[in-house]
């Protein structure tokens, strides 16, 4: 079975900073990666996916995640933060192939200030 | 709009009252999922529905039941609400091409109380 850390549960940060929300996961075969973001009183959206191919992937909103199969991570970056960005950020994994239902972390709270 | 509808969006139960939320997709998804997303929990699976026709038991089923009434609705039923089921539910809907492969679609949620 797989398993997702996210290893910060809260990240406060200033306006125009960078910021990255880190995420390790861990699974015996090879996997699929996900990030969504929640705004308050909102469903999941997703922000970015790793499926294959180059181990940084841009998604959207300036946001982009490099896969690192050596340290099984998969941390989320943005070089340069704004208030909008504050929200609920969730890695998720899941195996390749079966029913690609997916684990998800317990959530990062990134909580931009001006 | 496209994509995955919940009602209601806010709901209160008293202790034992039964109620069933609705969601519809316009996706064409074949697979949909109910969570629960509890504070510092993350999302866990309560069921899923990998086609029209089948359902399968996730991570925390106990207290649910769901149908899958056609490929566009997938319904979570409470029978007799507990106080531990005070929640938010999302229904989800899983891409299977373009830019959403492998990706989900989640609805707005359903607050849901229980006194």
């Amino acid at each position: 079975a797989q398993s997702v850390t996210q290893l910060d549960s809260q990240v406060p940060v200033f306006e125009e900073a960078p910021v990255e929300l880190r995420c390790n996961y861990s699974s015996s075969v090879s996997v699929y990666l996900f990030w969504y973001v929640q705004y308050p009183n909102q469903g999941l959206q997703l922000l970015l996916k790793y499926l294959s191919g180059s181990t940084l992937v841009k998604g959207i909103n300036g946001f982009e995640a490099e896969f690192n199969k050596s340290q099984t991570s998969f941390h989320l970056r943005k070089p340069s933060v704004h208030i909008s960005d504050t929200a609920e950020y969730f890695c998720a994994v899941t195996l390749r192939g079966g029913s690609y239902i997916p684990t998800f972390g317990r959530g990062t709270s990134l909580i931009v200030h001006p | 709009n496209a994509g995955v509808t919940q009602t209601p969006k806010f709901q209160v139960l008293k202790t034992g009252q039964s109620m069933t939320l609705q969601c519809a997709q316009d996706m064409n998804h074949n697979s949909m999922y109910w969570y629960r997303q509890d504070p510092g929990m993350g999302l866990r699976l309560i069921y899923y529905s990998a086609s029209e026709g089948t359902t399968d038991k996730g991570e925390v089923p106990n207290g649910y039941n769901v149908s899958r009434l056609n490929k566009r609705e997938f319904s979570l039923r409470l029978e007799s609400a507990a106080p531990s089921q005070t929640s938010v539910y999302f229904c989800a809907g899983r891409g299977t091409g373009g830019a959403l492969s492998y990706g989900y679609t989640f609805g707005s949620g359903t607050r849901l109380t229980v006194v």
